[in-house]
Formats: structure tokens, C-alpha cells, sequence
């Protein structure tokens, strides 16, 4: 069974830009919740969303969005990109709404480089 | 604000010794931790974890300790092999939250 599926796998993007980051979650997976790991510090939530509703949002600015799809993948957008965006961005996934991060499973990530 | 921290930021045991890591948790409101592994260019990977109505669960060669006196949670792994090296972050779940701490960096010498 094929896992956590995030792309891209790497993305060098100028300050101010945009960014999408995708995922698809593990088959049958109704969950996805988003991560920020800072190089040299754990993951921080994002947001969690489950049958495409927000369900559990982090502190993070307004730049931050996200939605999932009828497939239940989802999309990271970042807008205005800044140099501290850039960092490790994980998608996980779990079968059911649950408590954030239970059951859940990572992907490898998006290495965000804002330059 | 509280927030999940880790005693040491590296660790490093010969193989085939028992290494412990430490991690400390302030939110009292924390009823549910996890201990995770990550390795070089990966996503974080599920231990073990481990409700507050607990002390104690095992795992394969993995055992978390939680202390919820001084607030204090131990990853324990038995006969640690060179496959264990990775950076080992802690948990803490309150309802509707999730907080890692920084991480230990485990170094398996052979």
C-alpha cells in the first residue's frame, strides 16, 4: 500500500511569492493534517481537515490556507512567502476525525527554500 | 505559554546498550503522548504512546515511562542497534492541539 504521498519533494521559491503543496493521503484516509518543521525543531500543526471541513487550525498567519478535496488529498497554499517559511512541511494522515496527530501517519515532506 | 521541551539535545550510546531520552511537558491539560523517530529526510515515524491513566507501556524493545508528578515522559530502548540513530521527538496531545518538543538526536557508535 502506498503511504503518505506529498509533492513536490523540494521548492526553491522567491520572498512573496505563492506556494501549493500537496497530498494524498493513505487509501481510505479521511484525515489530513499539516505541519511546519523548522530546521532543528519538531513539527508544529498547521491545520487539520477531515471530509474536506477545517477541523483544528495552529497558530499560523492568515497566509496560511489549506482544503481538502472530495478524494480527501489536500493543499498547503502559503501566500507573501517569507524567509522563516522556509522549512519542512508534513503532511499526515489518519482514518478518522480522531485527536490531532492519533493514529496518524507522516509523509515525507516539502522542503520549502524561500530565498 | 507551556510547551513540550527535551532534557538533551543528543545522545550517544555504543551498540547494543539501552539508551533513554527524556522529555519534559508542562500542560497539565496533556492526556495523551507519542513518541516519534525521525531519520534523515523523513517524515516522523510512530513509536509508541501512551495515555495519562498510564505509567507505563511497552513495545518492542521500546518502553515509555510517563511521570505525571513532575510532568516528565522517557522513551527507554533496550539493546539500541545502529538502525535506531534518528532524531526522537515527544508528543504532547491536549484536546485539539498537538506540540512537539525539539527533539534528541540519538548516535549509535558501533
Amino acid at each position: 500500500d502506498a503511504g503518505v504521498t506529498q509533492s513536490p519533494t523540494h521548492l526553491i521559491k522567491t520572498r512573496g511569492q505563492h506556494v501549493t503543496l500537496r497530498c494524498s493521503p493513505i487509501s481510505g484516509h479521511k484525515s489530513v493534517s499539516w505541519y511546519q518543521q523548522v530546521l532543528g525543531q519538531g513539527p508544529q500543526f498547521i491545520f487539520q481537515y477531515y471530509e474536506k471541513e477545517e477541523r483544528g487550525r495552529g497558530n499560523f498567519p492568515d497566509r496560511f490556507s489549506a482544503r481538502q478535496f472530495p478524494n480527501y488529498s489536500s493543499e498547503l497554499n502559503v501566500n507573501a512567502l517569507l524567509l522563516g517559511d522556509s522549512a519542512l512541511y508534513l503532511c499526515a494522515s489518519s482514518l478518522a476525525q480522531g485527536r490531532i496527530g492519533a493514529e496518524a501517519f507522516f509523509g515525507q515532506g516539502t522542503r520549502l527554500t524561500v530565498v | 505559554g507551556e510547551s513540550v521541551g527535551l532534557h538533551l539535545p543528543t545522545l550517544s550510546v555504543q551498540e547494543g546498550d539501552n539508551s533513554i531520552i527524556n522529555c519534559a511537558y508542562s500542560n497539565s491539560a496533556s492526556d495523551y503522548f507519542i513518541w516519534y523517530k525521525q531519520e534523515s529526510g523523513k517524515g516522523p515515524q510512530f513509536i509508541i504512546d501512551i495515555r495519562s491513566n498510564m505509567d507505563k507501556r511497552q513495545g518492542q524493545r521500546v518502553t515509555v515511562l510517563l511521570n505525571k508528578t513532575v510532568k516528565h515522559l522517557s522513551l527507554q530502548i533496550a539493546a539500541t542497534q545502529p538502525g535506531d540513530s534518528a532524531v526522537y521527538f515527544c508528543a504532547e496531545l491536549p484536546y485539539n492541539d498537538m506540540r512537539f518538543g525539539a527533539g534528541t538526536r540519538l548516535t549509535v557508535k558501533p
